[in-house]
């Protein structure tokens, strides 16, 4: 079946934009997890849901990310009044079933200038 | 606060040798991951490591974990061109499900 999605791929904004990116997660996956991944460095952990409840948020960096899941599938993470350091590439996995494995989508690279 | 280690961070080495990395972690853990990660690319799981003593092999590559000493290591047998990447380990936190990766160790290897 079709992996973790992620859109658009790439994404260059100006500063002070607000951006918006979207996960499609592998169907029927309960699990999904946000992450962001600095050049050179580990991916960083950001936002959690489990269906639509958001149950952990305790990586979003500040008050101007904000991450969804109204319907327990698609999930959309916003930042608002994009800053330079918000540059990286921010993943979407997504763990279901009997699994421990997460699923890691192919990211969004996010450039602002 | 959990925290993951790697060692070491970049490792060039010649096709045919053998050479193992480590993971270290600092509070008790239920499960360490193994990813590959290729340039500009997303994370591919290797290994999903779930208890003490654990051992998993694909290929040239073997994981083992000890959560007693909280160290999991890599060990790569005969290297081939094709497994150089930038490798991660994660660890699952405790009571939650999130991950908490090491910085990656990128590995070369020359022909």
């Amino acid at each position: 079946g079709a992996g973790v999605s992620q859109s658009p791929r790439y994404k260059v904004a100006k500063r002070g934009q607000d951006v918006a990116l979207r996960c499609d997660p592998i169907s029927g996956h309960v699990s999904l997890f946000w992450y962001q991944q600095a050049l050179g460095q580990g991916p960083e952990f950001l936002t959690y849901f489990q269906n639509e409840a958001q149950l952990d948020k305790s990586g979003l960096p500040s008050d101007r990310f904000f991450a969804e899941r109204p319907e327990g599938s698609v999930s959309t993470l916003k930042i608002q009044r994009t800053q330079q350091e918000d540059s990286a590439v921010y993943l979407c996995a997504t763990r279901g079933g009997h699994s421990y494995e997460q699923y890691f989508g192919p990211g969004t690279r996010l450039t602002v200038t | 606060e959990l925290k993951v280690e790697q060692n070491p961070l970049f490792l060039s080495m010649q096709e045919g040798k053998n050479y193992t990395i480590y993971c270290n972690y600092s509070t008790t853990s239920d499960r360490l991951y193994w990813y590959r990660q290729d340039p500009g690319k997303s994370l591919e799981s290797l290994f999903v490591l779930l208890s003490n003593g654990a051992v998993k092999q694909e290929g040239r590559l073997m994981a083992s974990l000890d959560t007693k000493a909280r160290l999991s290591t890599l060990h790569i047998t005969a290297a081939v061109h094709d497994l150089s990447a930038t490798y991660f380990c994660a660890v699952e936190k405790g009571g939650s499900e999130k991950l908490v990766f090491g910085k990656g160790m990128k590995l070369t290897v020359n022909p």
